[in-house]
């Protein structure tokens, strides 16, 4: 198994550019979510994901849009980037549900100019 | 807002100390969930204690759960310079609210 893999590792985007983070699992896992972490401030839940075709909003959802089409994929779309949004973002997922042991991905650094 | 907070924010100790981090949070929860980071690494998960366990262990980690007093302790024993890392608690609110929210992290160093 891969596990959770994410792509790119890194990124560098100009202020309003749009693009997507992506995030795939193969272990079947139901729950899926999205943090970002910024010095000092630990990791914060952007959106989740309690199985196809179910997202929710976390603590930080704005200027940031998903979907979960297939129970593999999680993609994160961010659509006009801005400074506040340099971060490094980490795709995580688990069997069922938030409660469960989470697995994570290996993160995206983003840097928004 | 933060469920979780983490103290000390930062810990350095000398291989073969022991290391005690500790994680406060504001509402009732299910389970507390402990995870190592590395640097420039995804998490980890390291142990989960549930609402109605006091204490747990794994190899040389200890986690207790005071429920009264709405915190949690680490205790790694013996620590080896390997054990450099962030530590992290994380919390679901008790009404299976689907939000695991992350404390900001307690950083350990292990000076060989």
């Amino acid at each position: 198994n891969a596990g959770v893999t994410q792509t790119p590792k890194f990124q560098v985007l100009k202020t309003g550019q749009s693009m997507t983070l992506q995030c795939a699992q193969d272990m079947n896992h139901e729950y899926m979510s999205w943090y970002r972490q910024d010095p000092g401030m630990g990791l914060r839940l952007i959106h989740y994901s309690v199985g196809a075709g179910i997202t929710d909003q976390g603590e930080v959802p704005n200027g940031y849009n998903v979907s979960r089409s297939t129970t593999e994929d999680f993609p994160l779309r961010l659509l006009s980037a801005a400074p506040s949004q340099t971060s490094v973002y980490f795709c995580a997922s688990s069997y069922e549900t938030s409660t469960d042991t989470q697995y994570f991905g290996p993160g995206t650094r983003l840097t928004v100019l | 807002s933060q469920q979780g907070e983490e103290d000390p924010q930062a810990l350095s100790i000398q291989e073969g100390e022991n290391a005690t981090m500790n994680c406060s949070y504001k509402t009732s929860i299910n389970n507390l969930q402990w995870y190592r980071q590395n640097s420039g690494r995804g998490l980890v998960h390291l142990i989960l204690i549930r609402s109605n366990e006091r204490e747990k262990h794994s190899g040389r980690l200890r986690v207790t759960l005071d429920t009264s007093k709405k915190s949690s302790s680490l205790l790694i024993t013996a620590s080896r310079a390997a054990d450099t890392a962030s530590y992290f608690c994380a919390t679901e609110g008790s009404g299976n609210t689907g939000k695991l929210i992350f404390g900001q992290g307690t950083t350990l160093q292990v000076k060989p």
